[in-house]
């Protein structure tokens, strides 16, 4: 089975703190996503990225970074926290296959707190 | 730009009867359709998934069902069980990412 892990489930931070989310997968996939999940909002894509050291904006990447340094790790970095960052984070992976992106595993998430 | 909707962010089914979620999508130029379930403190799980050569693709006790003309997606749960009570998100391939919508909590009820 896919597995995709998150370093945290629930994570507190205060304002101004610089904040590190680990995401890890197992499967030697080419594709990894960070997204964020919001009551009425859905999931947003916050970065996205296809290949080592490769990153792609997503629909939000304000107030945020990403690190790809190795194929099965990808980080997600708030440089400053805010309170309008409380959110869950969820952390996906999906293979490369001819004609474009298909099914993501997804990660259990992290529920990050910021007061 | 493109979005994902669903129709009711919520539904309310007692146990045993069949469930069905729906789904608009604005894209036409979308090939390739995914449902989701998500269930309280766990991140999303792939359901089932649809390409847009097909109208309908069938799984275990899930079918789901394309519309192209009305740009419109189905999820038909059949002898719905307390454990199939979740958040079903549905999602549209959109250029290099998925696009998800917002949602339905389906709530059964014994």
């Amino acid at each position: 089975d896919v597995k995709v892990t998150q370093s945290s489930r629930y994570l507190v931070k205060r304002t101004g703190e610089k904040v590190f989310l680990e995401c890890v997968q197992d499967m030697d996939h080419e594709n990894m996503f960070w997204y964020r999940q919001d009551p009425g909002l859905g999931l947003r894509l916050i970065y996205f990225s296809y290949d080592v050291k490769m990153k792609e904006k997503g629909d939000i990447p304000e107030g945020y970074s990403v690190s790809r340094e190795k194929k099965e790790r990808f980080s997600l970095i708030l440089e400053s926290a805010s309170t309008n960052q409380t959110s869950m984070y969820l952390c996906a992976s999906t293979p490369s296959r001819a004609g474009g992106v298909y099914e993501q595993y997804f990660g259990p998430g992290t529920r990050l707190t910021v007061t | 730009g493109e979005s994902v909707g669903l129709h009711l962010p919520t539904l309310s089914v007692q146990e045993g009867d069949n469930s069905i979620i729906n789904c608009a999508y604005s894209n036409s130029a979308s090939d390739y359709f995914i449902w989701y379930k998500q269930e309280s403190g766990k991140g999303p799980q792939f359901i089932i998934d649809i390409r847009s050569n097909m109208d309908k693709r069938q799984g275990q006790r899930v079918t789901v069902l394309l519309n192209k003309t009305v740009k419109h997606l189905s999820l038909q749960i059949a002898a719905t069980q307390p454990g199939d009570s979740a958040v079903y998100f549905c999602a549209e391939i959109g250029g290099t990412a998925l696009i998800f919508g917002k949602g339905t909590t389906l709530s059964v009820s014994s």
